[in-house]
């Protein structure tokens, strides 16, 4: 069945940076494009945009573009998101969300990032 | 984008029905027939429970159903159960394979 893996918590410090792995299980990599979504603490899931596993070509939501960084590395099967120059308010849990369709039946378990001094 | 507008929470009593709206606009939840429903437990991951407005995935009990008129969709548990009781999240397909989440519905269950 499909299973999404993440990478484990992360505490960072503000202008930092930080990548999140996702490893996927029983499907073929290529047939589901890779989607991003944020959940800052208390806060609801925000869209960040999602990249094409077949061409590479990333798609990044508003508010999402300049220091957000969507890859993978169909060897592994597996899914990135960098950040980079870090802020408190990049604080939240980060879930992949793999999907060929038009919405989000396999979630992963989440990655918690922390940033702070 | 903006996000959809959900009501912040909403609450009813144990075998009592509740409705969720999720009001977007002509170019999100008026324009596709792809919104979709999701619960989140605290802690937990979200869960997808209606999709494509009115469809339920395997396994999510026919107590929760969607529907939707001009731009805005809702969606209906019947038969409340504790176990209802989470945060709700409705998404829409917007324009060149763009998404958009609603911002949540806390809903108690009494």
């Amino acid at each position: 069945q499909v299973q999404l893996v993440q990478s484990g918590s992360e505490l960072k410090k503000p202008g930092a940076s930080v990548k999140v792995s996702c490893k996927a299980f029983g499907y073929t990599f290529t047939s589901y494009g890779m989607n991003w979504v944020r959940q800052a603490p208390g806060q609801g899931l925000e869209w960040m945009g999602w990249i094409n596993t077949n061409t590479g070509n990333p798609t990044y939501a508003q508010g999402f573009t300049g220091r957000f960084v969507f890859s993978f590395d169909t060897s592994v099967t597996t899914a990135y998101l960098q950040i980079s120059s870090l802020k408190a308010e990049d604080t939240a849990v980060y879930y992949c969300v793999p999907s060929n369709s038009y919405y989000f039946d396999y979630w992963g378990q989440g990655t918690l990032v922390t940033v702070s001094s | 984008q903006s996000a959809l507008t959900q009501p912040a929470s909403v609450s009813g009593s144990p075998g009592q029905s509740i409705t969720i709206s999720c009001t977007g606009t002509s170019s999100d939840v008026g324009a596709y027939n792809f919104v979709s429903w999701y619960q989140q437990h605290p802690g937990k991951a979200p869960k997808l429970m209606i999709y494509e407005v009115t469809n339920r995935p395997s396994g999510v009990s026919n107590r929760f159903s969607g529907s939707k008129s001009g731009n805005t969709a809702s969606l209906t548990i019947s038969g409340l159960q504790a176990e209802d009781e989470a945060d709700y999240y409705c998404s829409s397909y917007i324009i060149n394979n763009n998404w958009v989440f609603g911002g949540g519905t806390k809903l108690t269950v009494l």
